[in-house]
C-alpha cells in the first residue's frame, strides 16, 4: 500500500530565506507526482505537476525534484515571501487502475516579515 | 478562468441528522473526485466518477455514504446519518482526464457534525 509521508510536518523561517520541503513515497511505481498549495479553510491549488519520467519542474520560485527510484520528491521555494504561507501537500498518482491520487499530511509553512 | 464551485461552504448538523453536499466541475471536466479532509491530515479520496460512472469507491462507507453523478455534470455526496467522526472538509476536485491530468480543486465545504 503507497505510503507518502512530508517532513517536517511545520516549519517557520524569516522572510528571505531559501527552503526545502520533504516528499518521500514507499512505492516507487508511481505515474506522476504533484505539489499542491492549501490555504487555511480552503481547497488545494496545484503548483507542479513532474511526471515519473522527468527530474524537475520549475515555476517561478518554485522548484520540484523527482528521484523516483528512492522514493523522494522535494520542493524548493527560493526567496520566501509572508504570502507564501500555507500547507504544502505533496501527491503520487498510482500507475494503475484508474490513478487514484495519495497525498501526505502536508507542510505547514509559516514565512515571518 | 473556469472554477470548481461547491455549496454550502459550510454546514452544521447534529448526529444522526442526513447532509447533502454539492459539486459543479468545470465544464467539459469528464472526471470528477469527492474527497475527505480530516483537520491536520491529507485528502483522501472517497469517490471517482468517469462521466456519470463511478469508477473507484473503495473508501467510501457506503453504509452513509452515497454519491450521485446523473448527468455526467454536476454531482451530489450525501450522509445518512452524519456520526461525529464525519467532521471534516469534503473536497471536489475535476479534471480532463483521470490520469495525466492536473486535478482542480474547489473550495470544500467544511462539516461539523455535534
Amino acid at each position: 500500500k503507497q505510503e507518502v509521508t512530508q517532513i517536517p510536518a511545520a516549519l517557520s523561517v524569516p522572510e528571505g530565506e531559501n527552503l526545502v520541503l520533504n516528499c518521500s513515497f514507499t512505492d516507487s511505481a508511481i505515474y506522476n507526482l504533484q505539489w499542491f498549495r492549501q490555504d487555511p479553510g480552503k481547497g488545494l491549488t496545484s503548483l507542479l505537476l513532474i511526471q515519473s519520467s522527468q527530474r524537475e519542474q520549475t515555476s517561478g520560485r518554485l522548484n520540484a525534484s523527482l528521484d523516483k527510484s528512492s522514493g523522494r520528491s522535494t520542493l524548493y521555494i527560493a526567496a520566501s515571501q509572508p504570502g507564501d504561507s500555507a500547507t504544502y501537500l505533496c501527491a503520487v498518482r498510482a500507475s494503475g487502475g484508474y490513478n487514484k491520487l495519495i497525498f501526505g499530511a502536508g507542510t505547514r509553512l509559516a514565512v515571518h516579515p | 478562468e473556469a472554477e470548481v464551485a461547491q455549496s454550502p461552504r459550510y454546514k452544521i448538523t447534529e448526529k444522526s441528522q442526513a447532509v447533502a453536499f454539492w459539486c459543479d466541475p468545470i465544464s467539459g471536466h469528464a472526471t470528477l473526485y469527492w474527497y475527505r479532509q480530516i483537520l491536520g491530515q491529507g485528502p483522501e479520496l472517497l469517490v471517482q466518477f468517469q462521466d456519470e460512472s463511478v469508477v473507484d469507491d473503495s473508501q467510501l462507507p457506503k453504509d452513509r455514504f452515497s454519491a450521485e453523478r446523473l448527468k455526467g455534470v454536476d454531482s451530489t455526496l450525501k450522509i445518512q446519518p452524519a456520526e461525529l467522526g464525519d467532521s471534516a472538509m469534503y473536497l471536489c476536485a475535476s479534471s480532463t482526464l483521470p490520469r495525466t491530468d492536473t486535478q482542480y480543486f474547489g473550495p470544500g465545504t467544511r462539516l461539523t457534525v455535534l
